[in-house]
């Protein structure tokens, strides 16, 4: 069936450095996809979405690129510091309330 | 506070008892999602109400789940006769339109024994 999947489960880099987290989906019809970050025992936090008709768009310290050829996207957290360890989710969406989660990458930060 | 209440935060359950777990949304906002997460895994849609009309339930897993927001605010998940594959967290998430611009709770962390 339909999927969103991350490739890498866990994710450790210095404080200070950039983040990469990337994620494969395969429904090509998505209308758009959202990152998300989970803290233990909070909810899943928005952090940026990019519709599918964009490749790239930034946030605050955060970048989402957008890969239909590949099915591929990513999340990139320029200068990572401490209050970004979390898990990270991306997700994939169209009309209504159903969301496609991945997996989760759970990003440690080392001071 | 300004969020989204869920209520109770922890519930345990004995199997084959029934539970109700509350979800009070961001005052306002007419969509509201419930989501299932498994232990080290993504959250995973269950139902879906805008105002107090139940749009999706494709994902509830069993007749067992049954969802109601009667007054178009509050809503409360009920499941009957819980088995302990029903162990997880349950998200409740609210937002003006879609899930593209929702914001979830904490959660209710349902562990079946």
């Amino acid at each position: 069936g339909e999927s969103v999947g991350l490739h890498l489960p866990t994710l450790s880099v210095q404080e200070g450095d950039n983040s990469i987290i990337n994620c494969a989906y395969s429904n090509s019809a998505s209308d758009y996809f959202i990152w998300y970050k989970q803290e233990s025992g909070k909810g899943p936090q928005f952090i940026i979405d990019i519709r599918s008709n964009m490749d790239k768009r930034q946030g605050q310290r955060v970048t989402v690129l957008l890969n239909k050829t590949v099915k591929h996207l990513s999340l990139q957290i320029a200068a990572t510091q401490p209050g970004d360890s979390a898990v990270y989710f991306c997700a994939e969406g169209n009309q209504g309330g159903k969301l496609i989660f991945g997996q989760g990458t759970e990003l440690s930060v080392k001071p | 506070g300004a969020g989204v209440s869920q209520s109770p935060r922890y519930k345990v359950a004995k199997r084959g008892q029934d539970v109700a777990l509350r979800c009070d949304p961001i005052s306002g906002h007419v969509s509201l999602f419930w989501y299932q997460q498994a232990l080290g895994q993504g959250p995973e849609f269950l139902t879906y109400f805008q105002n107090e009309a139940q749009l999706d339930k494709s994902g509830l897993p069993s007749d067992r789940f049954f969802a109601e927001r009667p007054e178009g605010s509050v809503s409360t998940l009920k499941i009957q006769r819980t088995q302990q594959e029903d162990s997880a967290v349950y998200l409740c998430a609210s937002s003006l339109r879609s899930i593209s611009e929702a914001f979830f709770g904490q959660g209710t962390r349902l562990t079946v024994v």
